[in-house]
C-alpha cells in the first residue's frame, strides 16, 4: 500500500558530523517537503522540491541540504552548520495538482550529542 | 511573525461534550485551511480542511468553520472521545505554484473518560 516511509525511527549522531535521514513515497505525488518540530512549536519549513532536480529553501533551510535526483525519494543532510539539530524531523509530500493536504511520514528524531 | 495563531497550547473535555480548538491567522491571502491532528513521535495526519470561499465543512464529527472577517478559524469535535487526545495543528496555504503551508503551533487536546 502506498504511503512515506522515514529513517531511521530515532538517530543519534556526535557533534560535528553530518548526517542523512531518509524519505521515500510510492504515491506517486510531484511534490516533497521537509519540516523540522521542536518542543512548543509548529512544523517549520526547511526545504521542498515540487519536480525531480529541483528544490527551493523553506523558512529555515541554513544548516541543511537537500536533493531530488529521483521522484520517490528526497533525503535531509544535517550537516555541521546546523547550531541546533536535535529536533523531530518529517517529511511529506502532494500531488501539485491537488493543493495543499500533505501527507507526513513518520518522523525520525535527531539527537546530536 | 507568526502568521498562524493557536493560542491555547493544551484544551481539557470530558468524554461526550464538545471540544473547540481554535486558531487564528494574519494573512488575508490565505485560500485554504487545513487541521492536522498528531500523536507523540508520529507524522501528522490529516483531518479536515476548508476553502477560503466556504464558511464551514463537515466531515462525522468533525466541523470546521471559518470567519475571514475576524481572520479565524475553529474546529468543533463532537462527541470527544478519549482517542481524539492527541495535538492539533491548524495550517494555511497561500496557494500557488509552492504550496506551501503555514503551520500553528498546535493545542494538546487531553479528553478524559
Amino acid at each position: 500500500d502506498g504511503g512515506i516511509t522515514q529513517s531511521p525511527k530515532y538517530l543519534f549522531r556526535k557533534e560535528g558530523q553530518n548526517v542523512t535521514l531518509s524519505c521515500e513515497q510510492n504515491l506517486n505525488h510531484d511534490a516533497m517537503y521537509w519540516y523540522r518540530q521542536d518542543p512548543g512549536q509548529g512544523l517549520r519549513l526547511i526545504y521542498y522540491s515540487q519536480i525531480v532536480n529541483d528544490f527551493q529553501k523553506g523558512d529555515i533551510a541554513e544548516g541543511y541540504s537537500v536533493s531530488r535526483e529521483k521522484k520517490e525519494s528526497f533525503p535531509l543532510t544535517v550537516t555541521s552548520a546546523q547550531k541546533n539539530p536535535t529536533a523531530f524531523y518529517l517529511c511529506a509530500s502532494t500531488m501539485r495538482q491537488f493543493n495543499n493536504e500533505q501527507f507526513f511520514g513518520p518522523g525520525t528524531r535527531l539527537t546530536v550529542l | 511573525d507568526q502568521q498562524v495563531k493557536q493560542n491555547s497550547p493544551s484544551l481539557s473535555v470530558q468524554e461526550g461534550r464538545i471540544s473547540i480548538l481554535n486558531c487564528d491567522y494574519t494573512n488575508s491571502m490565505f485560500d485554504y485551511f487545513l487541521w492536522y491532528k498528531k500523536y507523540p513521535a508520529e507524522g501528522p495526519t490529516f483531518l479536515i480542511s476548508i476553502s477560503s470561499i466556504k464558511d464551514k465543512n463537515e466531515d462525522g464529527r468533525f466541523t470546521v468553520f471559518l470567519n475571514k472577517s475576524a481572520k479565524h478559524l475553529s474546529l468543533h469535535i463532537v462527541p470527544s472521545q478519549p482517542g481524539d487526545s492527541a495535538v492539533y495543528f491548524c495550517a494555511a496555504s497561500l496557494g500557488g505554484a509552492t504550496n506551501k503551508l503555514i503551520f500553528g503551533t498546535g493545542t494538546l487536546l487531553a479528553v478524559q473518560p
